[in-house]
């Protein structure tokens, strides 16, 4: 049962333009919702987060927006550098707090 | 920057033999968790423990799997007898306050059941 839903396996972007990476989600009791990066032989690491009652959160080049209509949300990385090359997978959380539901990953790679 | 380690960083084991996958989360942290992700399939949560307890497992985390934090330092993982769809890079992530966003992965730990 896929409840979090990223549809695209990789995307490539040029340098210096705009990454917008995919979720979608189908569990209306979702309340938070997280992006990690994840390099080659490391773990998954914290990227960026929004709350259920928002529907943008910006850090830097990153920005995450959320459409609860729709349950979908993307992040947007601009401008993106080679360096954002890695796996970011789209994360939701349950309203007991406690059950974590990851997407399968988008694969981005930033051609310099 | 302190970091939280796995080890070991691969193991062939095979099917039906038991498995202990240690991590040594970050020293002042509380909360600790084990995902899991199968090849080119999704991460996927297996357990917390706090206070040395469980306090949240996933449907995945049955009575093959325990958790253990045998020391001040470690935190295992153990799976009794595995079987060939155990097969998975498993990971080990800490916290200090609990709450997704705040945790800490480990680099991971490759598990082949042959």
């Amino acid at each position: 049962d896929q409840q979090v839903k990223q549809n695209s396996p990789s995307l490539s972007v040029q340098e210096g333009r705009i990454s917008i990476l995919n979720c979608d989600y189908t569990n209306s009791m979702f309340d938070y919702f997280l992006w990690y990066k994840k390099y080659p032989a490391e773990g998954p690491t914290f990227l960026i987060s929004i709350s259920s009652i928002k529907d943008k959160n910006e850090d830097g080049r990153f920005t995450v927006f959320l459409n609860k209509s729709a349950k979908h949300l993307s992040l947007h990385i601009v401008p993106s550098q080679p360096g954002d090359s890695a796996v970011y997978f789209c994360a939701a959380r349950d309203l007991s707090g406690n059950q974590f539901y990851f997407g399968t990953g988008t694969s981005l790679t930033v051609i310099p | 920057e302190p970091e939280v380690t796995q080890t070991p960083s691969h193991q062939v084991t095979q099917m039906g033999q038991e498995v202990i996958l240690r991590c040594v989360p970050i020293s002042n942290h509380l909360y600790f968790y084990w995902y899991r992700q199968i090849l080119g399939q999704k991460v996927e949560f297996l357990v917390s423990f706090y206070n040395n307890e469980i306090s949240e497992k996933s449907e995945i985390f049955d009575d093959q799997f325990s958790v253990e934090r045998p020391d001040g330092s470690n935190f295992t993982l153990k799976i009794r007898s595995t079987k060939l769809e155990d097969s998975a890079m498993y990971f080990c992530a800490s916290n200090v306050a609990g709450g997704i966003e705040t945790q800490y992965f480990g680099p991971g730990t490759r598990l082949l059941v042959l």
